[in-house]
């Protein structure tokens, strides 16, 4: 069983749809939880961060992490095409080193 | 944020020969830095992580002896594949720290391995 499960679609939506991307996890050590975009043939970029359990906004993104599941969400609101990307969880624990371990990435299509 | 650069950006290579990767932190400077791998449609498999000045921790199954890293200066870090072989190809990422929490890491773009 890997560390972190990721569907990894592809998921194709229509814009202005609620997306909802999620991972589980099986290590209770990790604290911090980490969303990247990444396009392709490109480098991830950080798009949002929580520590512990919690909801966290920005603009147009909401990460929520369950602890007591080992589950965690990204939903995006009026998804756009832009936003098509491939979408990577990441997890760490509070020591390692800050190693991050990752899901094997959502590929998401927004379409016109 | 942080700018992390990677040279080459693409690199053909032939099977035998060895090929170097820079990762370069442009405007921090970077104690720790990580290499990734990562195959088409697969997560980013840490392969080590080196802190300047030291020598760096390889990931379990990660030929040291293979991928060599060197991390002298706090803003440039370097992975050599010696002996490249096709199974070798594939996309290398790096990413920068400064002891700051995990998700304080910056990637750079990439560099796409394909050994001949």
């Amino acid at each position: 069983q890997k560390e972190v499960e990721q569907d990894p679609g592809p998921l194709s939506v229509p814009e202005g749809a609620i997306v909802s991307l999620n991972c589980t996890y099986s290590n209770s050590a990790f604290q911090y939880f980490m969303w990247y975009r990444q396009y392709s043939r490109k480098g991830p970029e950080l798009l949002m961060y929580t520590y512990s359990s919690g909801n966290k906004e920005d603009g147009r993104f909401t990460a929520q992490v369950d602890k007591s599941s080992k589950y965690i969400s990204l939903f995006i609101r009026d998804s756009q095409p832009s936003d098509s990307a491939t979408y990577l969880c990441a997890m760490s624990g509070t020591g390692g080193g800050n190693k991050l371990t990752f899901g094997t990435g959502t590929q998401l299509k927004v379409e016109l | 944020g942080a700018v992390v650069s990677q040279h080459p950006s693409w690199v053909i290579c032939k099977s035998g020969t060895s090929v170097k990767i820079e990762c370069r932190s442009l405007d921090f400077q970077a104690t720790t830095m990580f290499w990734y791998r990562q195959f088409p449609k697969q997560s980013l498999m840490l392969m080590a992580t080196s802190n300047e000045g030291s020598k760096a921790t390889y990931e379990q199954g990660v030929e040291k002896d293979k991928f060599l890293i060197n991390h002298a200066s706090l803003t440039l870090s370097t992975l050599t594949v010696t002996s490249a072989h096709p199974e070798d190809s594939s996309f290398y990422i790096c990413s920068a720290g400064n002891r700051g929490a995990s998700y304080e890491q910056y990637f750079g773009p990439g560099t796409r391995l394909t050994v001949t």
